[in-house]
């Protein structure tokens, strides 16, 4: 089955100690991305990839980071979590200038 | 102003009814334009997309695009229960730079 897939589901973390959220598609798509969600913001795109070892910033960078060394994975990185960064992270991944991207299932993080 | 504004709602209609969403936008660099259904806890995922300005149909779903008034809108017609969800707007350029709208939540009453 083609998909998204993000682990883990939920995380809650105190503030400060690092983190990583696995992303890994298996439709070999080029382009990769990392939104967060929030009431009344809608998605917010954080770091995107348009290939292997090519990233760049999306909105709202601040307080993350990102790999692309392989096609398949992305992770995302929160290096010093802090309770702004609480929030509903989604790997999103497409071909190329594709119409729409397949998304992951979520990440509900909390930091206390 | 923000680039995407989408009436966050929420929506409730009774079954059966015809459901009109829509967002605005400001950046005329948009051409690609998408429409994505968000169930709870559960990520977008893409219901319909068009190119430029016109109409697309499918099934109970029919999108517009208005470019020159820079407006957008999806119609769910006969309306279901299962229909219930979030429905966000996406639009992007010629690159990936794609932007989303806040979504609206519809709920479809038995």
């Amino acid at each position: 089955e083609a998909q998204v897939t993000q682990n883990p589901r939920y995380l809650i973390t105190v503030t400060g100690k690092k983190l990583t959220v696995t992303c890994s598609q298996n439709m070999n798509h080029e382009y990769m991305s990392w939104y967060r969600q929030d009431p009344g913001l809608g998605l917010r795109q954080i770091y995107y990839s348009m290939n292997v070892e090519v990233t760049d910033k999306g909105d709202v960078p601040e307080g993350y980071k990102v790999s692309r060394k392989e096609k398949r994975n992305f992770p995302l990185i929160l290096e010093s979590p802090s309770p702004n960064q609480t929030s509903l992270y989604f790997c999103a991944s497409g071909t190329g200038l594709s119409y729409g991207y397949t998304f992951g299932s979520g990440t509900r993080l909390t930091v206390v | 102003q923000k680039e995407v504004e989408q009436d966050p709602g929420p929506l409730s209609v009774p079954e059966g009814a015809i459901v009109s969403l829509n967002c605005t936008y400001s950046n005329s660099a948009f051409q690609y334009f998408m429409w994505y259904r968000q169930y709870s806890r559960k990520g977008p995922e893409l219901l319909m997309y068009t190119y430029s300005s016109g109409n697309k149909e499918d099934g109970r779903f029919t999108a517009q695009v208005d470019k020159s008034s820079k407006y957008i809108s999806l119609f769910i017609r006969d309306s279901q229960p299962s229909d219930s969800a979030t429905y966000l707007c996406a639009m992007r350029g010629d690159n990936n730079d794609m932007r989303f709208g806040a979504g609206t939540r519809l709920t479809v009453k038995p």
